[in-house]
């Protein structure tokens, strides 16, 4: 079962701040975060690998609670290019299967 | 290659015929991922290979799909009797190993558009 985002969709203006969130039914021993441009292919952002981790890069930072296995992503201050979809994705360690969360498609408008 | 090449980027067919996907890692990425995406939705897992094995193939969505790995590296998605709900964007990614401190890296994708 794929893990659940929320919001499904947000639009924010330049500037704004978002969260997305990425809960799992199942335990989660580590968590990507991809970026897909519409009409482009899903581009890697960040992996948080230890429970309570949180990682930063540029205005974008994400954390990790492995007990309650969520994740979730922080966007500040917005930039127009910040807009797409993105997707939290997680590693069934039983199957090896690499799922894929439901999506949250951000709109940034100027 | 220095990334992941897919073939090919665009195919047109009729309902009925079969289709064949092709699929080239990054030289060195032992597993492989088949997504299916259509339009508007998210990633449906299709199928995993390490090396030239496929674990589990119980994502793929009926028979008439089936996947290949010859020598570690190249990777054939063959969808057979193509019908109007398999039209999607067919995208293929490879990382190191499977192990989840890896990350993948995504092909441009197929699009097949089945009429």
């Amino acid at each position: 079962q794929q893990p659940v985002q929320s919001p499904q969709a947000v639009i924010l203006r330049e500037g704004e701040d978002a969260v997305i969130n990425c809960s799992s039914s199942k335990a989660l021993y580590s968590v990507h975060w991809y970026r897909q441009k519409h009409g482009e292919a899903p581009v890697f952002l960040m992996i948080l690998l230890k429970g309570g981790e949180q990682k930063g890069h540029e205005k974008i930072s994400a954390s990790f609670n492995e007990k309650k296995q969520q994740s979730s992503l922080y966007l500040t201050a917005s930039q127009l290019s910040y807009s797409g979809t993105y997707f939290c994705g997680a590693l069934d360690s039983g199957t090896y299967k690499y799922i894929f969360g439901t999506g949250t498609r951000l709109k940034v408008l100027a | 290659g220095a990334g992941v090449s897919q073939s090919p980027s665009n195919k047109v067919t009729e309902k009925g015929k079969d289709v064949e996907l092709r699929c080239d890692p990054i030289s060195g990425h032992t597993a492989l991922y088949w997504y299916r995406q259509s339009l508007g939705q998210g990633l449906e897992f299709l199928i995993y290979f390490q090396g030239n094995s496929a674990p589990d193939k119980s994502g793929l969505p009926s028979d008439r799909f089936s996947a290949e790995r010859t020598g570690g590296s190249v990777s054939t998605l063959t969808i057979q009797r193509t019908q109007q709900e398999d039209s999607a964007v067919y995208l293929c990614a490879s990382s190191f190993t499977a192990a989840g401190a890896n990350v993948l890296t995504f092909g441009a994708g197929s699009r097949l558009t089945v009429l």
